[in-house]
């Protein structure tokens, strides 16, 4: 079992739908959890931090942390064509020395 | 600001010949990642440094596979000799302590 799943998709979605991408994990020793966007022929981009359980908002994205179900939730409101990427979770914690762990990344079309 | 820098963002060779893929990270961060993005498997860690040592290279494929960091400001990944299935997209990523990583625009190396 690895120790971040997430599915791969692809999801499409038509413009102004609310998208829900997500991704569980196997180890409690995790306590960072961030969301990464990533364009076509681009470095993965930081688009959400948070640190334990709880939400965290930034205009149009939620980041949700369920600990108790290692289970992690990013969403998007009112999508727009130009959140066309591919969204990758990642997580770090106590145990390796903080190494980061990163999903299989989730691509999102949004249909105009 | 200034991200991580990569260069050069495209490489096409021969198999065989030596390849060099070069980073700089953001000023003041402390640790740099090394990363390989397939899309077979996704983004995979081969090595990473905190100031300027490297601590896990667990991740290096092979012996044709190498990284230096001489210092703070600079890394290299070199693979000789090169190989067809050494394709793919490298990234190098730099992060302070506890804190998300940034990644560069990457390195495509297409190696014919």
């Amino acid at each position: 079992q690895k120790e971040v799943e997430q599915d791969p998709g692809p999801l499409s979605v038509p413009e102004g739908a609310i998208v829900s991408l997500n991704c569980t994990y196997s180890n409690s020793a995790f306590q960072y959890f961030m969301w990464y966007r990533q364009y076509s022929r681009k470095g993965p981009e930081l688009l959400m931090y948070t640190y334990s359980s709880g939400n965290k908002e930034d205009g149009r994205f939620t980041a949700q942390v369920d600990k108790s179900s290692k289970y992690i939730s990013l969403f998007i409101r009112d999508s727009q064509p130009s959140d066309s990427a591919t969204y990758l979770c990642a997580m770090s914690g106590l145990t390796g020395g903080f190494k980061t762990i990163f999903g299989a990344g989730t691509r999102l079309f949004v249909k105009a | 600001d200034a991200g991580v820098i990569q260069s050069p963002r495209h490489e096409v060779t021969e198999m065989g010949q030596e390849v060099t893929l070069r980073c700089k990270p953001i000023s003041g961060h402390n640790s740099l990642f090394w990363y390989r993005q397939t899309m077979m498997r996704g983004l995979e860690l081969l090595i990473y440094f905190n100031n300027n040592v490297p601590i896990d290279d667990s991740g290096m494929p092979e012996d044709r596979f190498s990284a230096k960091m001489p210092n703070a400001s600079f890394s290299t990944l070199k693979i000789q000799p090169s190989e067809p299935r050494d394709s793919a997209v490298y990234f190098c990523a730099s992060n302070s302590e506890r804190q998300p990583q940034h990644f560069g625009d990457g390195t495509r190396l297409s190696i014919l």
